[in-house]
Parts: C-alpha cells; sequence; structure tokens
C-alpha cells in the first residue's frame, strides 16, 4: 500500500503488479512534466515526459496521465519488476529560455519478489 | 544519449575548508546548467542556474558567496562549497540542458557526495 513518511512517501508492490505513483503539481502555468527514476547513491534518469496539450503519453511499461484540472500527474508501471525499486519524481517546467524545473516531493517505490 | 558528468563523484572535508565540485557535459554543448542539493530522503532543491559567461542566478536562501558558481564554458561549470561546515554537507547534483530538435532536454550527472567533518 502507500504511505506518507515523515519526509518521502513510500509504496510496496508485489512483483508483476502494476504501480502507479501520483504527484500533485503547483504552477498551473507549467507546460512541461517530466517523470524521473532515482536510484540510491544515483543522479536522476528520464523516464518518461508530457506536455500540457496531451493528457495521456505511453512508453515501454509506463505511462504517464496527465490532468490539469486538478493539478495532478500519475505514473504507471506495469508489471513492476525488482529493478524499478527506487525513488521516483515528477518535475514540471513553467515555460521559459532557462528550462528550470521544479522538483515534487518523491515516492519510494519498492518491489517485492 | 547526452551524458554528463561529475567529479568527483564523493568527498571528505574538514569543517572550514573549502571544496570544488565540477560538471561536464560530455558530448555536447550545455548554455545552462543547473545545481541541486539533495538531503537524505528529500527532493532535489534547485541551488542556481548557470549560464555560460555569465553570472549565476541563485535561488532564494542560497548564499552566492558561500556556493560560488563558474561556468567557463560551454562544457563545464563547477560549484565551490567555500568554508564548509557539518550542515553542508549533502547530495549535490547538476544538470546541463541541451536543445534538440528545438526542445530542451535535460540530463543530470551522477551526483557529488560532499560530506563535512
Amino acid at each position: 500500500g502507500e504511505s506518507v513518511g515523515l519526509h518521502l512517501p513510500t509504496l510496496s508492490v508485489q512483483e508483476g503488479d502494476n504501480s502507479i505513483i501520483n504527484c500533485a503539481y503547483s504552477n498551473s502555468a507549467s507546460d512541461y512534466f517530466i517523470w524521473y527514476k532515482q536510484e540510491s547513491g544515483k543522479g536522476p534518469q528520464f523516464i518518461i515526459d508530457i506536455r500540457s496539450n496531451m493528457d495521456k503519453r505511453q512508453g515501454q511499461r509506463v505511462t504517464v496521465l496527465l490532468n490539469k484540472t486538478v493539478k495532478h500527474l500519475s505514473l504507471q508501471i506495469a508489471a513492476t519488476q525488482p529493478g524499478d525499486s527506487a525513488v521516483y519524481f515528477c518535475a514540471e517546467n513553467s515555460g521559459g529560455s532557462n528550462y528550470k524545473l521544479t522538483f515534487g516531493k518523491g515516492t519510494l517505490l519498492t518491489v517485492n519478489p | 544519449g547526452a551524458v554528463v558528468s561529475q567529479h568527483p563523484s564523493w568527498v571528505i572535508c574538514k569543517s572550514g575548508t573549502s571544496v570544488k565540485i565540477e560538471c561536464r557535459s560530455l558530448d555536447f554543448q550545455a548554455t545552462t546548467m543547473f545545481w541541486y542539493r539533495q538531503f537524505p530522503k528529500q527532493s532535489l532543491m534547485l541551488m542556481a542556474t548557470s549560464n555560460e559567461g555569465s553570472k549565476a542566478t541563485y535561488e532564494q536562501g542560497v548564499e552566492k558567496d558561500k556556493f560560488l558558481i563558474n561556468h567557463a564554458s560551454l562544457t563545464l561549470s563547477t560549484l565551490t562549497v567555500t568554508s564548509a561546515h557539518p550542515e553542508d554537507s549533502s547530495f549535490y547534483i547538476c544538470s546541463a540542458t541541451s536543445l534538440a530538435g528545438g526542445t530542451y532536454e535535460q540530463y543530470f550527472g551522477p551526483g557529488t557526495r560532499l560530506t563535512v567533518t
């Protein structure tokens, strides 16, 4: 299940299940959103992105859904594998030439074999 | 894909000393680089935006005299933590932007773990 810890929400799933990670973003002017995966001691790794003119985008085993009405973003991972265990961050960009990103709180995904 | 490196990957220094962290874009030119700080179990917090050949833009609450940023070329930005203290111990991550196909892509480095004793 999902729980909110002192700093980092956690999600624990069984291998093979689908995972859904949620994110509420803050700026209604944001027009570009990205999901990153971060393994312990490493930098963020790009997973998938979506622009504000779309509400769904699919990649390999991942789907991102965007609901601009409620400023909500979700990442769906199909057939979750132990290698998917990591912290997942959503990030938003409110436009501008410098491409500055604002990161969400992050969710720790643990996949149990 | 584009690769961003950081050096060193980890460093331990004594309180009061200064530490320099390098961020390099290895196979592309980056007009803009960003520096983030990440404390354990927390998100990435943007410290500053660094544009080649100009002064860095610091986020609110980040001391520019303590965290010196130099972006002397399109492939190298450095962050110097001056007079480091234990509370500066953190994971420092840089990213670099590349304009590809009319849109900006942002690539992250592997991070530098700083421990101040």
